[in-house]
């Protein structure tokens, strides 16, 4: 069955730092999306992409983000210059009707 | 702001038995999604439903939709240890094209 892949799995880098955040999804997919999730708590919302540009995004995309795809097959999610607020978890998801499919997650940790 | 709250938060249960997580969300949407999340791991999706009155069912688990009341439920019927995880459910609401909301999340234990 066809699955959302990220990479890498886990990411740890010093605060000031440019992160780059990868992901594939399935591939006849149409819709790609970034979320986080902070440990212990909710699933938020980043960002939204269609048609090679940003569909929608929430408050916590600001400035310091970015989101690109490249090519055909990848789907990435910037960061410019990290913050210790930005630990968390990043998943991308992909849809091609309802269902978003997300995939394994990037653990991010800023020192 | 769409607050989508889920309740409980927490839920320890035992092997067979019954018990109902409510989701509750406070804008108009007719799209509801139930996913689970393992510790560590990613969100798999086990329920979408897309109208009011949906009813979906797989397994153990029965998700269903008002969306006057502006509530779902997951029901879960004769509980075993595998379906120990967190459950959110999450709300595609009308007026901002296909973002999800979360709920809080309900962490379920399920003891022998």
């Amino acid at each position: 069955e066809p699955e959302v892949t990220q990479t890498p799995s886990h990411q740890v880098t010093q605060m000031g730092q440019e992160v780059i955040l990868r992901c594939v999804p399935i591939s006849n997919h149409l819709y790609f999306y970034w979320y986080r999730q902070i440990l212990g708590q909710k699933v938020e919302f980043l960002v939204s992409f269609y048609n090679n540009e940003i569909s929608e995004k929430s408050e916590i995309f600001d400035d310091q983000f970015s989101v690109e795809r490249p090519d055909g097959s990848n789907f990435t999610l910037k960061i410019r210059s990290t913050k210790l607020e930005d630990s968390a978890m990043y998943f991308c998801a992909s849809s091609y009707l309802e269902t978003q499919y997300f995939g394994p997650g990037t653990r991010l940790l800023v020192l | 702001e769409l607050k989508v709250e889920q309740n409980p938060l927490f839920l320890s249960m035992q092997e067979g038995k019954n018990y109902t997580i409510y989701c509750n969300y406070s804008t108009t949407s007719d799209r509801l999604y139930w996913y689970r999340q393992d510790p560590g791991k990613s969100l798999e999706s086990l329920f979408v439903l897309l109208s009011n009155g949906a009813v979906k069912q797989e397994g153990r688990l029965m998700a269903s939709l008002d969306t006057k009341a502006r509530l779902s439920t997951l029901h879960i019927t004769a509980a075993v240890h595998d379906l120990s995880a967190t459950y959110f459910c999450a709300v595609e609401p009308k007026s901002s094209g296909d973002k999800l909301t979360f709920g809080t999340g309900t962490r379920l234990a399920v003891r022998p």
